[in-house]
């Protein structure tokens, strides 16, 4: 099992465009979650999802958007850049069992997306 | 919302000595404290996990402990090894859907031979 993938490893913007972070996982985990790490401050919540057609906001959400269509895949997607999004972005999945889904299950994260807007 | 606090910011010990990394918590519903490990360039790896109704849990060189009632956890890493260097993250789940994490702003710690 590769775990979590991300792509790209690295990316550079200009102000203003736009792009799509990949993640992709292969442990059959329903729970999907986008973080991004800035020196000093820890992993701040973006998005999650709780399966396929469920996403819901974390602590940071403003500037992103994101989708779930499949088990697998959970792209982040940045519509207008800007600095304060330079930024390393991690993907992570979990599994959670059970029918409210308390199941506490460990996060497994991919290697990141280090973006920077220019 | 959940809060958790962790020092030291930065921590250097020699080789073989031990090493304690210590965080706070708010949120007296949460239920589970993991610790993740960073290396340069790389994603947070789970190294140790403790559930809210356990007070101490040990994998090797590594444990952990949970005070509930004054709602602080802390990662003891013994017999310290250049390897080891890294940052450090401990993290809070409350309860409520999503299994979502509040980090810690992070632990840098060097082994020094």
């Amino acid at each position: 099992n590769a775990g979590v993938t991300q792509t790209p490893k690295f990316r550079i913007l200009k102000i203003g465009q736009s792009m799509t972070l990949q993640c992709t996982q292969d442990m059959n985990h329903n729970y999907m979650y986008w973080y991004r790490q800035d020196p000093g401050m820890g992993l701040k919540l973006i998005y999650y999802s709780v399966g396929a057609g469920i996403t819901d906001k974390g602590e940071v959400p403003n500037g992103y958007n994101v989708s779930r269509s499949t088990t697998e895949d959970f792209p982040l997607r940045l519509e207008l850049a800007a600095p304060s999004q330079t930024s390393v972005y991690f993907c992570a999945s979990s599994y959670s069992g059970g029918l409210t889904g308390t199941g506490i299950q460990a996060q497994h994260f991919g290697d990141g997306t280090r973006l920077s807007i220019l | 919302g959940e809060n958790v606090e962790q020092h030291p910011s930065t921590l250097s010990v020699q080789e073989g000595d031990s090493a304690v990394i210590k965080c706070t918590y708010s949120d007296s519903a949460s239920n589970y404290f993991p610790w993740y490990k960073q290396e340069l360039g790389k994603g947070p790896q789970l190294i140790i996990d403790i559930r809210s109704n356990v007070g101490e849990k040990k994998d090797q060189r590594i444990a952990v402990t949970l005070n509930k009632t004054a709602k602080h956890f802390s990662l003891h890493i013994t017999e310290t090894q250049p390897e080891d260097s890294a940052v450090y993250f401990c993290a809070a789940r409350a309860t409520g859907g999503g299994n979502k994490l509040t980090f810690g702003t992070g632990t840098q710690l060097k082994v020094e031979l």
